[in-house]
């Protein structure tokens, strides 16, 4: 069967550090990835989607960066984090005969 | 493009009470139509999906979504609510034969106070 996986579950960085978020999926190939960001009181924000490794495709413009160096592993990144990027982190997956989505537990990143 | 509205964005009920969370979406083209779950700080759980068929579709615990396309919802009810069933909830829908991209509504966060 299939699982996904990510890490960390809570992460609290400064302003100004670097991040790294990162996502696997087990049991599939080829699946496309997704990052969300939930911040508080609002619901779900695509910002980055992958159909394959090195392709990625960014929602909104911003700070963060997302890079898919394996099948099966997908990284959200930053340089410099700012307060604003707090929030709480999914990662998900979705494949061509599977018709719902399927997320990771999620990483809760306070920025202070 | 598709969207999805969330029309509550919380909903106070008292147990054992009925509810209803509310869904309309707009498409060009037919869709596929999601409910998921969110307990806090956790991820997302599919609570149930309307591919095609009967449009009354149930999910293990008591809820239900009735597909109308009419009117473009998929309502989200349950009969007689847990103070377990305190999350929040957010319906998707996919364009059937355009990708995989599921598109989520806001977020309807439902509150059961004892």
């Amino acid at each position: 069967s299939q699982t996904i996986h990510q890490w960390p579950a809570t992460l609290v960085q400064p302003v100004g550090s670097p991040l790294s978020l990162e996502c696997t999926v087990e049991g599939t190939s080829n699946p496309n990835l997704y990052w969300y960001r939930q911040a508080a009181g609002r619901g779900l924000q695509l910002l980055f989607y992958s159909v394959g490794i090195g392709q990625i495709s960014s929602e909104v413009p911003q700070n963060l960066s997302a890079s898919r160096p394996q099948d099966r592993q997908f990284i959200l990144s930053s340089k410099k984090l700012l307060l604003s990027d707090s929030g709480f982190y999914l990662c998900a997956w979705t494949q061509g005969l599977v018709t719902e989505a399927f997320f990771g537990q999620g990483t809760r990143l306070t920025v202070v | 493009a598709q969207s999805v509205t969330q029309l509550d964005s919380q909903v106070p009920v008292f147990e054992e009470a009925p509810v209803e969370l509310r869904c309309n979406y707009s498409s060009s083209v037919s869709v596929y139509l999601f409910w998921y779950v969110q307990y806090p700080n956790q991820g997302l759980q599919l609570l149930l999906k309307y591919l095609s068929g009967s449009t009354l579709v149930e999910s293990i615990n008591g809820f239900e979504a009735e597909f109308n396309k009419s009117q473009t919802s998929f309502h989200l009810r349950k009969p007689s609510v847990h103070i377990s069933d305190t999350a929040e909830y957010f319906c998707a829908v996919k364009l059937i034969g355009a990708g995989n991209m599921l598109t989520f509504g806001g977020g309807t966060r439902l509150m059961v106070k004892p």
